[in-house]
């Protein structure tokens, strides 16, 4: 059972505009959603990190906006950069669980110049 | 700090043989969690130690197994491998209590032949 779903599972942003990530939940008892980023060959490295009593934290040129109700949360990347061409995984976790992530199927992202 | 470290980076085993993967965590880390990564099913949570103490399960058979040591590292074995254990095996570490940072390792390439 797939409990976070992520989309779109690949995206083409050209240098400069902004990569929009969407991901929906159904357990609602996540209460802390992060987001990874993936280089090839690396292992994933915490991006951003949300908790659901806001609806938005911005970091840099990264933000996420959360929708508690909708039950949605989405990574906007400011000024698209080819550094930032990765594969971007959101993720969640529940009160209690312990570090378990629940993890999106991923975003590969293309900046292109 | 020095960071996750796994190894090996890669293994080649045969069908039907084990291996034992290993994790050194960021000095100071109680928690490790071992996650599967394979194109098709994505990140998958296996299991989670903290204090030596399997604290989260996955939804893995019982051919894969781990252990944490007094020191922190941890190991993860998994025996009679099948085709399908072909993955990218990922250690992730944090400081102990819940709802902290998880910093992922660069992960070990496991191909079954």
């Amino acid at each position: 059972q797939q409990q976070v779903k992520q989309s779109p599972q690949s995206l083409i942003v050209q240098k400069g505009g902004i990569s929009i990530i969407n991901c929906a939940y159904e357990n609602t008892a996540f209460d802390y959603f992060p987001w990874y980023q993936q280089f090839p060959g690396k292992g994933p490295a915490l991006l951003i990190a949300i908790r659901p009593d806001v609806s938005e934290k911005k970091e840099g040129r990264f933000t996420i906006s959360f929708n508690k109700s909708a039950k949605q949360f989405s990574l906007h990347i400011m000024d698209s950069q080819p550094g930032d061409s990765a594969t971007y995984f959101c993720a969640a976790r529940t009160t209690g669980g312990g570090n378990k992530l629940t993890f999106g199927t991923g975003t590969q992202l293309k900046v292109e110049l | 700090k020095a960071g996750v470290t796994q190894t090996p980076r890669y293994l080649i085993k045969t069908r039907g043989q084990q291996v034992t993967l290993s994790c050194s965590p960021i000095s100071g880390h109680r928690s490790v969690s071992w996650y599967q990564q394979t194109p098709g099913q994505g990140l998958q949570f296996l299991f989670e130690y903290f204090s030596e103490t399997q604290r989260n399960k996955g939804n893995f058979p019982g051919r894969f197994s781990g252990r944490q040591f007094s020191n922190s590292r941890s190991e993860m074995n998994v025996s009679t491998l099948e085709l399908g254990d072909s993955a990218l095996y990922l250690c992730a570490s944090s400081p102990g209590t819940a709802k902290e940072t998880q910093y992922f390792g660069p992960g070990t390439r496991l191909l079954v032949l």
